[in-house]
């Protein structure tokens, strides 16, 4: 059994650019969330895919989209970035979304914009 | 989702028990107490919930106060391994896995 994994570990961009996360989830899982850590802080939900449909979003700017596809991986696109975009991004992956389901997270991507 | 509040950080013992408190005094009838761990430059690990009763797993047990208002996590018998910033959360089912950790505890224990 693969677990959560994502490319690419580390990032560096300036500010303006547009990048793109990608997170493979667990064999089985067909829902991918995504969480934005800032340093220092705990993980916040940015929003959430079940199958290839958002299911759910936090308070994050439409600029902050993403993608799943019909294997279940998953993107995060985040367009004119921001210094205060620098941060952890983790996605989890779980069978469902209906009550709680155990989500796995994978080990993050590290977004550094200069 | 209520509101909880944590200690900023604590120590303990390798081989005694960690005794982590949260407090979550805004609950409501149907939100669950959920715990969660994560370990220096890795993803959260999912530890606990529960709703009003107590309780235990592999991992640790997890004691709800009668009013509901405060939790605590134990872990039995604490390692090296178990150093790493412990989130409360509390939350509904309704929003499945739509999870807001706050700053956490972090947790370091000592040999």
């Amino acid at each position: 059994e693969t677990g959560v994994t994502q490319s690419p570990t580390h990032l560096i961009k300036t500010r303006g650019q547009q990048v793109t996360l990608r997170c493979s989830s667990q064999s089985g899982h067909n829902t991918v969330s995504w969480y934005q850590q800032a340093l220092g802080q705990g993980p916040q939900f940015i929003f959430q895919y079940y199958r290839e449909e958002e299911n759910g979003r936090g308070n994050f700017p439409p600029r902050f989209s993403g993608l799943q596809f019909p294997n279940y991986s998953s993107e995060l696109n985040v367009n004119a970035l921001e210094l205060d975009d620098s941060a952890l991004y983790l996605c989890a992956s779980s069978q469902g979304t209906g009550g709680y389901n155990e989500q796995f997270f994978g080990p993050g991507t590290r977004l550094t914009v200069l | 989702d209520a509101k909880t509040t944590q200690p900023p950080s604590m120590d303990c013992a390798e081989g005694r028990a960690a005794n982590l408190p949260c407090n979550h005094s805004t609950i409501s009838g149907n939100e669950y107490v959920y715990w969660y761990r994560q370990i220096h430059s890795q993803g959260p690990q999912y530890i606990i919930h529960g709703l009003k009763n107590n309780e235990t797993n592999e991992m640790a047990s997890l004691i709800i106060t009668e009013d509901r208002k405060s939790s605590t996590l134990i872990l039995p018998h604490a390692t090296l391994r178990d150093t790493a910033v412990y989130y409360c959360i509390v939350k509904t089912p309704n929003t499945g896995n739509q999870f807001y950790f706050g700053t956490g505890t972090s947790l370091t224990v000592i040999p």
